[in-house]
């Protein structure tokens, strides 16, 4: 059974940088593509990205294209999302999903991980 | 603001019958395929439709979708507590290049 498992919530200041990450397992990881997902505290979903674990292509989407960097390790089959400076708005859960491709577009995301919850404060 | 606009709510007694609506454009449903999102109170989102009204595995029959131009639907029949949740349809918008939810639409069940 194929399923995407997530790194634990993260406490940050402002300015500081973070990682968290997004493993697979139970299927080829490179076989399909991995979008993160914003969730704001009481708000809808959002996509912020897609990358292409064989080859680490990504696409952004224009909200948080050069505010976030998505890449990949196809070696261990995870991926990651990471900010360079934190800010207090990027306050949210955050998913990474499984996910299929029509017509090199973004289609469905049938598999997702638990969420990573990531608090800024001072 | 989102692209695609739902209703913020809707709601039915057991057994009922709740539609919820999805209005887009050119660029997304008007283009592309529809799909449709569960994400139940503290969890993950669950993908409930894909191809504007294929379910995959594991998702009952009571859920069903459909799409005309540039809005989509979906139902669900036989309204069942469990299905409290949010709902959320989304679509690939070709002139943002950007996969775009729609604002979310809370189901409840009286």
């Amino acid at each position: 059974e194929v399923e995407v498992v997530q790194s634990g919530a993260e406490v940050k200041k402002p300015g500081e940088s973070l990682r968290i990450s997004c493993k697979g397992s139970g299927d080829s990881f490179t076989s399909y593509w991995i979008s993160w997902v914003r969730q704001m505290p009481g708000k809808g979903l959002e996509w912020m990205g897609r990358i292409d674990p064989s080859d680490s292509y990504t696409n952004y989407s224009p909200s948080f294209q050069g505010h976030v960097t998505i890449s990949a390790d196809k070696s261990i089959n995870t991926a990651y999302l990471q900010w360079s400076s934190l800010k207090a708005s990027d306050t949210a859960i955050y998913y990474c999903a499984r996910t299929y491709y029509d017509i090199l577009t973004v289609a469905a995301m049938d598999v997702w991980g638990q969420g990573t919850t990531v608090t800024v404060s001072s | 603001q989102s692209v695609l606009t739902q209703p913020p709510s809707a709601s039915g007694t057991p057994g009922q019958r709740v539609n919820i609506s999805c209005s887009g454009s050119s660029s997304n449903i008007g283009k592309t395929y529809v799909y449709w999102y569960q994400q139940l109170p503290g969890t993950a989102p669950k993908n409930l439709i894909y191809r504007n009204n294929l379910r995959p595995s594991g998702v009952p029959d009571r859920f069903s979708a459909s799409k005309s131009g540039t809005s989509a639907s979906l139902a669900i029949s036989g309204l069942r507590s469990e299905d409290e949740a949010d709902y959320y349809c989304a679509a690939w918008d070709d002139s943002l290049s950007d996969y775009v939810f729609g604002s979310g639409t809370k189901v409840t069940v009286l």
